[in-house]
């Protein structure tokens, strides 16, 4: 398996403007989680979701931001509009039940965005 | 609220010695998690304790977990440069399958 898949893995853009921050499980797996990583704030749960239903969205910081999954392959995060503080590495992570290591996360390679 | 704390949140220590980060958690949990994140890079997992006295080992890396306590260790045991990185360990939330992370522990390695 090529593991989580993100794109873009780097967004420039300005504020005001829609970015969106798009994530592929590993296959299988029936978690899914959106984390958002600055140097102020460590690393942030944004949303998750099993088996394509958002459990928990608390961490998810204000209305501009939302969170899609609307297959087990594909997951969206969307910042409309967004602003220069929402600039931060945003990863994207999957996970399922495992014997041996039970709902170890497998990160994606992070897409780092910043908002000029 | 589960509270994930680390320490030290920085450790600069020489080659060849011994350190050992602690990870302390505020409620009951039995699962917990070690990741490693180097500078730039995604986060990739090291260990899964899964219960009381549960003792994991790779390499210069070994986690230990005591659920009683609450506290889990990561001993390094003759550091080389290639281990600085930043550590983090994650405790399960009460079986939902969300885990609490903690703020991290910076470690730079001296040649």
């Amino acid at each position: 398996d090529a593991g989580v898949i993100q794109s873009p893995r780097h967004e420039v853009t300005e504020m005001g403007q829609e970015v969106t921050l798009r994530c592929k499980p590993i296959s299988g797996h029936d978690y899914l989680f959106w984390y958002r990583q600055t140097m102020m704030r460590g690393l942030e749960l944004l949303i998750y979701f099993n088996n394509n239903v958002p459990i928990d969205d608390s961490g998810m910081p204000e209305d501009r931001f939302s969170a899609k999954m609307p297959n087990a392959s594909f997951s969206t995060l969307k910042i409309q509009p967004s602003e220069p503080r929402d600039s931060a590495v945003y990863f994207c992570a999957s996970s399922s039940f495992d014997r041996e290591r039970p709902y170890e996360q497998y990160f994606g390679p992070g897409t780092r965005l910043t908002v000029t | 609220e589960l509270k994930v704390e680390q320490n030290p949140l920085f450790l600069s220590m020489q080659e060849g010695k011994n350190y050992t980060i602690y990870c302390n958690y505020s409620t009951t949990s039995d699962r917990l998690y070690w990741y490693r994140q180097d500078p730039g890079k995604s986060l990739e997992s090291l260990f899964v304790l899964l219960s009381n006295g549960a003792v994991k080992q790779e390499g210069r890396l070994m986690a230990s977990l005591d659920t009683k306590a609450r506290l889990s260790t990561l001993h390094i045991t003759a550091a080389v440069h290639d281990l600085s990185a930043t550590y983090f360990c994650a405790v399960d939330l009460n079986r939902d399958d969300k885990i609490i992370f903690g703020k991290g522990t910076r470690l730079h390695i001296l040649p």
